[in-house]
């Protein structure tokens, strides 16, 4: 099984600040089957980004992703307050599907 | 507009069964993979199922196989989840997903599931 483990679990920042937020996997996985998602409180998930670096359509665009193989980083370039959510990255390249722990995003 | 609407979710007791249902709208389902993601009260998500676009493949989590059944009726554009053998451990929000493009897009929003005495 392919382990994702995202970090940190927690973080608060401010308004206007620069987030990231990195996924390691177990063993490498295809940059094509890496997927972020957002899970704001008492919702759903919505997908943010998939194939590591593709943005979601109607995604902001301070919403990214990168990297290969075995780390994964989203990033938001400057934090709004709408952003408070938790953020999980997911593996669909081989079963079973696994999702990371998840990040909870605080606004300071 | 793609909409996905869970039902089913209810209160059983251990070792009972419940089945969730998925009624999809707004796309071609006989051209969609379904899948079942759960989430325990305060935790992380979890994959559970999914189902091939004629219901001919299958694949299970772990801590569903043997006990879930996933399933589908095209001719009713929807997914079900069979869940038998239930346990505490199961208690969680079930959501159901479109599975295409390499990612999980859109989810329904979601049916609770109690497993209690």
């Amino acid at each position: 099984d392919i382990q994702l483990t995202q970090s940190p679990p927690f973080l608060s920042a401010s308004v206007g600040d620069r987030v990231t937020i990195t996924c390691r996997a177990s063993q490498g996985i295809s940059s094509s089957y890496l997927a972020w998602y957002q899970q704001k409180p008492g919702k759903a998930p919505t997908v943010l980004i998939y194939r590591a670096s593709t943005l979601q359509s109607g995604v902001p665009s301070r919403f990214s992703g990168s990297g290969s193989g075995t780390e994964f980083t989203l990033t938001i370039s400057s934090l709004r307050p709408e952003d408070l959510a938790t953020y999980y990255c997911q593996q669909v390249d081989s079963y079973p599907l696994t999702f990371g722990g998840g990040t909870k995003v605080e606004i300071k | 507009e793609v909409q996905l609407v869970e039902s089913g979710g209810g209160l059983v007791q251990p070792g009972g069964s419940l089945r969730l249902s998925c009624a999809a709208s707004g796309l071609i389902f006989s051209d969609c993979v379904m899948t079942w993601v759960r989430q325990a009260p305060g935790k992380g998500l979890e994959w559970v199922s999914v189902v091939s676009e004629r219901g001919d493949r299958t694949y299970y989590a772990d801590s569903a196989r043997g006990r879930f059944t996933i399933s589908r009726d095209n001719s009713k554009n929807t997914v079900y989840l069979q869940m038998n053998s239930l346990r505490v451990e199961d208690t969680a929000v079930y959501y159901c997903a479109n599975w295409g493009n390499r990612k999980f897009d859109p989810w329904g929003q979601g049916t609770l599931v109690t497993v209690s005495s």
